[in-house]
């Protein structure tokens, strides 16, 4: 089946500083999207992207449609302890469901 | 407005037992889905339901059947419970009419154990 590649894995960070993290896939997708999932809870959508080269912002969040429409990124600005959780991007192509990358779980520390 | 609920929230079984997850959405979506998540695999599709009378197999079916009981509803079914099938069981909904996704809402879970 399809894969996405996301990286990385995990991250420690210290509160305040910026967070990049990135999706690949050897395939083309039409739709990109980033969610959270906090502990013991279901994945919410933050950013949804449906063209090339889009980039879209969500308070400290911004995703980008990269211009080969096989990657996506994800950077949160000046992370606060509510950041933690795992990240997971999903692409789409054509009507097929989406495809989730593996997450990338964040910690902050204060 | 409730969004997407799932029913029960931790199930422990014995292999070999059967049971039934539900899920309901009051979002008026038409495609429904199921996905199981376990450590450092991501979220993997089980079922979907593109629209109501409908179902196709996603990655991971074997083991399971679901019934799309009507449009808000959409359950899954374990047969004869495996340790494998250990796991936590999301449920999602959108609005897309085709088999693609778009903008997928998830509940908040069934964790299953299954001994």
């Amino acid at each position: 089946g399809q894969q996405l590649n996301q990286s990385p894995q995990s991250m420690f960070i210290q509160e305040g500083e910026d967070v990049s993290m990135n999706c690949t896939s050897s395939s083309i997708f039409n739709t990109w999207l980033w969610y959270k999932q906090d502990p013991g809870e279901g994945p919410v959508l933050l950013i949804a992207l449906y063209k090339a080269g889009e980039l879209t912002s969500n308070g400290r969040l911004t995703a980008q449609f990269g211009i080969t429409r096989k990657d996506s990124f994800l950077n949160i600005s000046a992370s606060i302890p509510s950041d933690v959780g795992i990240y997971f991007c999903a692409g789409q192509r054509g009507n097929t469901p989406l495809v989730f990358g593996k997450g990338t779980r964040l910690s902050v520390i204060a | 407005n409730a969004g997407v609920t799932q029913t029960p929230k931790f199930q422990v079984l014995k292999t070999g037992q059967s049971m039934t997850l539900q899920c309901a959405q009051d979002m008026n979506h038409n495609s429904m889905y199921w996905y199981r998540q376990d450590p450092g695999m991501g979220l993997r599709l089980i079922y979907y339901s593109a629209s109501e009378g409908t179902t196709d197999k996603g990655e991971v079916p074997n083991g399971y059947n679901v019934s799309r009981l009507n449009k808000r509803e959409f359950s899954l079914r374990l047969e004869s419970a495996a340790p494998s099938q250990t796991s936590v069981y999301f449920c999602a909904s959108s609005e897309r009419t085709s088999g693609g996704a778009g903008e997928q809402f998830f509940g908040p879970g069934t964790r299953l154990t299954v001994l």
